[in-house]
């Protein structure tokens, strides 16, 4: 299994675009997270998906932020317009369970100058 | 609040020289307890889930225990390898959110 592929793996914008991450869970994977990491605030969950359906978004910071997940195999975090202070790494995860046992894709490194 | 809070921040060993990292919650309930490890550029990897008070894993070099307010992670002869950031998780039995400690930073000297 290739495990939990994200794309790109960097991206830098500038303040104002609009931003899309990408997200391949492992086959068989019921549950997909989205997390952001800085070294401010260590790992946050912004929004989690079972079976495809938004389940909490509660850690999605504003409306600026989308996350949708058309089907079993792939995911978008979208940030429409972006702002310096997104600046971080995005993680997606997936999992067959609820509990933590996730495995992690290598993360998108955004940079919004 | 639910809280969790890693120790240290940053620790630096000999090849071989053993310690423990610390990893403190404060949860209305305890639903598991996780340990991933981290290297640079990379997602976190996940180490052990820990369900109850007395439960201890052991991967390798690496035995994670816990007791009600807190898990250690040992770490017996450590190898340059082993040098990553490691985090500690928990879930509330309540609830949907799920939350990570800042890490610690684990650095082992040849």
């Amino acid at each position: 299994d290739a495990g939990v592929i994200q794309s790109p793996r960097h991206e830098v914008t500038e303040m104002g675009q609009e931003v899309t991450l990408r997200c391949k869970p492992i086959s068989g994977h019921d549950y997909l997270f989205w997390y952001r990491q800085t070294m401010m605030r260590g790992l946050e969950l912004l929004i989690y998906f079972n079976n495809n359906v938004p389940i909490d978004d509660s850690g999605m910071p504003e409306d600026r932020f989308s996350a949708k997940m058309p089907n079993a195999s792939f995911s978008t975090l979208k940030i429409q317009p972006s702002e310096p202070r997104d600046s971080a790494v995005y993680f997606c995860a997936s999992s067959r369970l609820r509990g933590g046992g996730y495995t992690f894709g290598s993360g998108t490194r955004l940079t919004v100058v | 609040e639910d809280q969790v809070t890693q120790s240290p921040e940053a620790l630096r060993l000999q090849e071989g020289e053993s310690s423990s990292l610390n990893c403190s919650y404060t949860v209305s309930g305890l639903r598991g307890l996780f340990w991933y490890r981290q290297d640079p550029g990379k997602g976190p990897e996940f180490l052990f889930t820990l369900y109850s008070a007395g439960e201890e894993k052991e991967k390798e070099r690496l035995k994670a225990t816990l007791t009600k307010k807190e898990s250690f992670l040992h770490i017996t002869a450590p190898k340059p390898e082993d040098s990553a950031t490691y985090l500690c998780a928990v879930e509330p039995n309540t609830g949907n959110q799920f939350y990570f400690g800042t890490g610690t930073s684990l650095t082992v000297i040849p």
